[in-house]
């Protein structure tokens, strides 16, 4: 079954203090991984899809990477309006060529310190 | 361009009661997937469907169900609702459902007392 495990469950930076947060994943065929943000009392928004191995995307102070076994999430010199939980979710291949569910990490939530 | 619209937004029901939320996808949008968000367990999938056919569907009890018009609007019904219900229910929208970004809406919270 599609696994995702994201890892720190929380972080805390101060404005401007660049980190990485970890998606590790097992999945049959992949399809597509996925990064969202979610804001308190919204809906996940979404931010990337990566789609194999060494492909790399970025947005304003975020990229994002992908391994076979790994994705991560860049910070580069966060602000407080990143302040935010970030999910993690990938969509595997089923045995006849379409696709599987969206199958989501429990998300990491990210605290931006002025 | 309009977002994926889910109503209510807002829902208190007590024990037993059933309950039904709906989606409104993207313009163009044809499939409509159903997620429960809970702090304990995250986002579990409900199920997708895609031109008015369920396409996958998730580990959850038959009192949970769901449909899709012709005009890919989506509705999710829990019968028999458990205190264990209470969570947000987010519904997601794809022009196909792969390989393209899902749009979420806001969800419905629903509270079940």
């Amino acid at each position: 079954e599609d696994q995702v495990t994201q890892s720190p469950e929380a972080l805390r930076l101060q404005e401007g203090e660049s980190s990485s947060l970890n998606c590790s994943y097992t999945v049959s065929g992949l399809r597509g991984l996925f990064w969202y943000r979610q804001d308190p009392g919204k809906g996940p928004e979404f931010l990337f899809t990566l789609y194999s191995a060494g492909e790399e995307k970025e947005k304003e102070r975020l990229k994002a990477t992908l391994t076979k076994k790994e994705s991560f999430l860049h910070i580069t010199a966060p602000k407080p309006e990143d302040s935010a939980t970030y999910l993690c979710a990938v969509q595997g291949t089923t045995s006849g060529g379409g696709s599987e569910k969206l199958v989501f990490g429990k998300g990491m939530k990210l605290t931006v310190n002025p | 361009k309009a977002g994926v619209t889910q109503t209510p937004r807002y829902l208190i029901k007590t024990r037993g009661q059933q309950v039904t939320l709906s989606c409104s996808p993207i313009s163009g949008h044809r499939s409509v997937s159903w997620y429960q968000q809970t702090p304990g367990q995250g986002l579990q999938f409900l199920f997708e469907y895609f031109s008015e056919t369920q396409r996958n569907k998730g580990n959850f009890p038959g009192r949970f169900s769901g449909r899709q018009f012709s005009n890919s609007r989506s509705e999710m019904n829990v019968s028999t609702l458990e205190l264990g219900d209470s969570a947000l229910y987010l519904c997601a929208s794809s022009l196909t459902g792969e390989n393209y970004g899902y749009t979420f809406g806001s969800g419905t919270r629903l509270t079940v007392v």
